[in-house]
């Protein structure tokens, strides 16, 4: 049974570009969220999708935007990328109740220069 | 508003020793809270949850944590540090059907 899968694993954009990273959930699971973690911190919630469509959203700019397709993958893309974007990306996916487990990813390591 | 205070952004402890982690949790209605792990370079693992059954809970590879209402706090202990458990640690909070709350963390460094 395979687990919370995310890629690409590391990336390197620069300033002012846009960058999607792709994450599947677990087998069974039909809501996914997304955290950005900085280094030395920890994660911070940008939003959950559930049904396609964004249910929940925290304290993240417009260029932060997300998908999520009829097999429950997502996407989220960041555009106009700022120095400060970079973090380690983390998904995780769980059932739709929020206390539910959630099941998180090993990340997308994005690096903006 | 939610919000976790995670006491020590570092904890030392031997081998064998008791290891204590604190957490601290702000939360106007009654909270559900999280325990987990993060290894180098990779992402989090769920220790141990509290969702309002018994107040103490125990977790995977012998963490427990006990939830106390009175002094707002959730620390996760484990009796013996083994050398395995040096990790990135995370408390969290959540109400039902919210997004989580997550600490800054408490690195813990097992000392031989």
């Amino acid at each position: 049974d395979a687990g919370v899968t995310q890629s690409p694993t590391h990336l390197i954009k620069t300033r002012g570009q846009q960058v999607t990273l792709r994450c599947s959930p677990k087998s069974g699971h039909d809501t996914v969220s997304w955290y950005q973690q900085a280094l030395g911190q920890g994660p911070q919630f940008i939003f959950q999708y559930y049904e396609e469509e964004e249910r929940q959203r925290g304290n993240f700019p417009d260029r932060f935007s997300g998908h999520q397709f009829p097999n429950y993958s997502s996407e989220l893309n960041v555009n106009a990328l700022l120095l400060g974007d970079s973090a380690l990306y983390l998904c995780a996916s769980s059932l739709p109740h929020g206390t539910d487990t959630q099941y998180f990813g090993p990340g997308t390591r994005l690096t903006v220069l | 508003a939610q919000s976790v205070t995670q006491l020590g952004s570092h904890v030392s402890v031997s081998e064998g020793a008791l290891v204590l982690l604190r957490c601290n949790y702000s939360s106007s209605v009654p909270p559900y809270l999280f325990w987990y792990v993060q290894y180098p370079n990779q992402g989090l693992q769920l220790l141990l949850k509290y969702t309002s059954a018994a107040t103490l809970v125990k977790g995977i590879n012998g963490f427990e944590a006990e939830f106390k209402k009175s002094e707002t706090s959730f620390h996760l202990t484990k009796p013996s540090a083994h050398m395995s458990d040096a990790a990135e640690y995370f408390c969290a909070v959540s109400r039902r059907d919210d997004k989580i709350i997550f600490g800054k963390g408490t690195r813990l460094h097992i000392l031989p």
